[in-house]
């Protein structure tokens, strides 16, 4: 079975910083990836899907890249509003053990 | 526009078996992979398993002795058993289609 490791598992950064989350495959999984973000209380909203497609309605600054076995979730200018917790997925399958994002 | 809705049992005594359905509303259930998700209170996301439109599955190996996931086509439903649960059961159960759709979770805690 493939797994999902995610680094890292908290991150604390102000206000207009560039952020990456990073999401690693124990095996290729193409561009089979998505990326969710939760906010507490709250069902997981979808990002990115297939690795680097942006969902429709969700700000041009979140992006998605890589194939294979290594992905990474990049928000170019941090805002309040994207405090949360972020978590790839393999496609019907498992997910990683999440990034919680502080704003500092 | 594919809506998700969770329904069965909030509350489930040790040993017995959770079971939960999925009902899907604005398409049809063919043709696509159908998942359980759940999240125990305060922790990460963890994927149970899916069932495809054909009846076909696959589960999360850590969850796989206690299992079973099953899809009805006439009913536009499929759902979750999950045998002899204990406390550690505990969490909101949401069903999902890849990507991005997801019920609203319903809570199902584990208590005598």
């Amino acid at each position: 079975d493939i797994q999902m490791t995610q680094s890292p598992s908290t991150l604390s950064a102000s206000v207009g910083d560039r952020v990456t989350i990073t999401c690693r495959a124990s095996q290729s999984i193409s561009v089979w990836l998505a990326w969710y973000q939760q906010k507490p209380g709250k069902v997981p909203k979808l990002l990115i899907y297939k690795a680097s497609s942006l969902e429709s309605g969700v700000p041009s600054r979140f992006s998605g890249s890589g194939s294979g076995t290594e992905f990474t979730l990049t928000i170019s200018s941090l805002q309040p509003d994207d405090s949360a917790t972020y978590y790839c997925q393999h496609y019907n399958s498992l997910f990683g053990q999440g990034t919680k994002l502080e704003i500092k | 526009q594919v809506q998700l809705q969770e329904s069965g049992p909030g509350l489930v005594k040790p040993s017995e078996t959770l079971s939960l359905t999925c009902t899907v509303s604005g398409g049809s259930i063919s043709n696509y992979y159908w998942s359980w998700i759940r999240q125990p209170p305060g922790k990460g996301l963890e994927w149970i398993g899916y069932v495809y439109s054909s009846g076909s599955t696959n589960y999360n190996p850590s969850l796989k002795s206690r299992v079973s996931i099953s899809v009805d086509t006439s009913k536009n439903q499929f759902s979750l058993k999950l045998s002899y649960v204990t406390a550690a059961d505990t969490a909101v159960y949401y069903c999902a289609r890849d990507p991005g759709v997801w019920g609203q979770g319903t809570l199902v805690t584990v208590s005598s």
